[in-house]
């Protein structure tokens, strides 16, 4: 049983098309993040959804877009893509927002923008 | 400067070898993790730390909350080692990654 599933596990696109990431957890987590990686490896942090309450928004531009329907669930959407966007974006989710609770983390989705 | 800082960028080592990755932070934290990630592959959690020391397997973690400074340590090292090991701290809701380190074990 997988804890947190992300799909599709790689994705190819056009620049200026349209494209989702899915996000599940089956843990009973409260909270679900995406976190992109870049070239080099170096993660950060987009967005994090509490009880499918938006709770951190960092400087990512308009076009990317989360929406948690449920607190299993985080979706990102991405609008008008550009070469840039090319990253691994991995979900994770933990127990709670705050405190010392561990991370799970999705497998990642390689997005490539051509 | 990232707030998190890990040394060294990138490590080779035999074998064997008694392998040592450092991270230093700049910020009160609640906890700190160390990932690990394999290439291609996701991120897996080994340790979470908020005080003192911890040990699975080969791999051992400590951390020194006064000095803002953790060490993973990973003893008699195998190529299957071979991976980025990531520090990450949080503080507040959120989690503050390091570069990583890149690790390569030669047989």
């Amino acid at each position: 049983d997988t804890a947190v599933s992300q799909t599709p596990k790689y994705l190819v696109t056009q620049m200026g098309n349209d494209k989702s990431i899915k996000c599940e957890q089956n843990l009973g987590h409260d909270t679900m993040y995406w976190y992109k990686q870049d070239s080099k490896k170096f993660l950060k942090i987009m967005f994090s959804y509490n009880n499918k309450e938006l709770i951190i928004n960092e400087t990512v531009p308009n076009r990317f877009s989360p929406k948690s329907p449920d607190k299993a669930h985080l979706n990102l959407h991405i609008n008008s893509l550009e070469l840039g966007d090319s990253a691994v974006y991995f979900c994770a989710s933990s127990q709670k927002p705050r405190g010392n609770y561990g991370y799970t983390f999705g497998s990642g989705t390689r997005l490539t923008v051509v | 400067k990232n707030e998190v800082e890990q040394s060294p960028q990138n490590l080779t080592a035999q074998e064997g070898e008694f392998i040592t990755i450092n991270c230093s932070y700049s910020v009160g934290i609640s906890a700190l993790h160390w990932l690990q990630q394999h290439p291609g592959g996701g991120i897996v959690s080994l340790f979470m730390l908020s005080s003192g020391k911890k040990k699975h397997g080969r791999l051992i973690a400590t951390i020194n909350i006064q000095e803002k400074h953790s060490s993973l340590h990973i003893t008699a090292s195998h190529p299957r080692d071979s991976a980025v090991y990531i520090c990450a701290v949080r503080y507040g809701n959120k989690l503050v990654f390091g570069a990583g380190t890149i690790l390569r074990v030669k047989s």
